[in-house]
């Protein structure tokens, strides 16, 4: 089993519409949350962080479940412009590591969002 | 400020050759840590840096080896060169505190032909 896992989709979406993704882990121990955008060939950018009480920024908003171990992003109102991969990442402190969190991300989630 | 810088951005290579690719974090940050990411993948962790010691290994070959140099920048090898190791390299920078986030540089996309 994976240590992040997202489903890759496509959601294809009309503009307007809101949109969800989940992303679970496996490692209890895992200590921070991250979505990401990423645009075809380009790197990934923060998208925002992930708070244990939740947090919104705009049209973004995101939770975590430690409970049940998924983070999520909700998109209100898409836009054309928010066609891009979303990537969860989790650091995660290996069972067998010199002593770090390493960020581990999941294979991303592809929006489109069509007029 | 400069955010992270990577080098080259783009290179063709041969099978079997060696490459190096460069790294520059983010000033003040001491973690460096690197990733393969094909095509329809989430990056894969490669290696983990923090103040010149390695914190942290993926799942790759030997073929694969990095540093960090006393001012944090870092560079990632592969010697061998596989068409398989075809990719785009991203270095990522963070404090290293492990509750932060990490900012990528633009990376280095590999072609080995």
């Amino acid at each position: 089993r994976k240590e992040v896992e997202q489903d890759p989709g496509p959601f294809n979406v009309p503009e307007g519409a809101t949109v969800a993704f989940n992303c679970t882990y496996s490692n209890s121990a895992s200590q921070s949350f991250f979505w990401y955008r990423q645009d075809c060939r380009k790197e990934p950018k923060l998208l925002m962080s992930v708070y244990s009480s939740g947090n919104e920024d705009g049209r973004f908003t995101a939770q975590l479940n430690r409970a049940s171990q998924y983070i999520s992003l909700l998109i209100r109102d898409s836009k054309l412009s928010d066609s891009a991969t979303y990537l969860c990442a989790v650091n995660i402190f290996p069972q067998a590591s010199g002593g770090s969190y390493i960020p581990t991300f999941g294979r991303g989630t592809s929006l489109i969002v069509h007029p | 400020d400069a955010g992270v810088t990577q080098s080259p951005t783009h290179l063709i290579k041969t099978r079997g050759q060696h490459v190096t690719l460069r790294c520059s974090p983010i000033s003040g940050h001491k973690s460096v840590s690197w990733y393969q990411q094909v095509l329809g993948q989430g990056p894969q962790f490669i290696f983990q840096y923090y103040e010149k010691e390695e914190r942290g290994r993926g799942n790759f070959p030997d073929r694969f080896s990095a540093r960090q140099f006393p001012n944090y920048s870092s560079e990632l090898n592969v010697n061998a060169l596989l068409l398989g190791d075809s990719a785009l390299y991203l270095c990522a920078s963070s404090s290293g505190t492990g509750v932060d986030e990490a900012f990528f540089g633009q990376g280095t996309r590999l072609t080995v032909v």
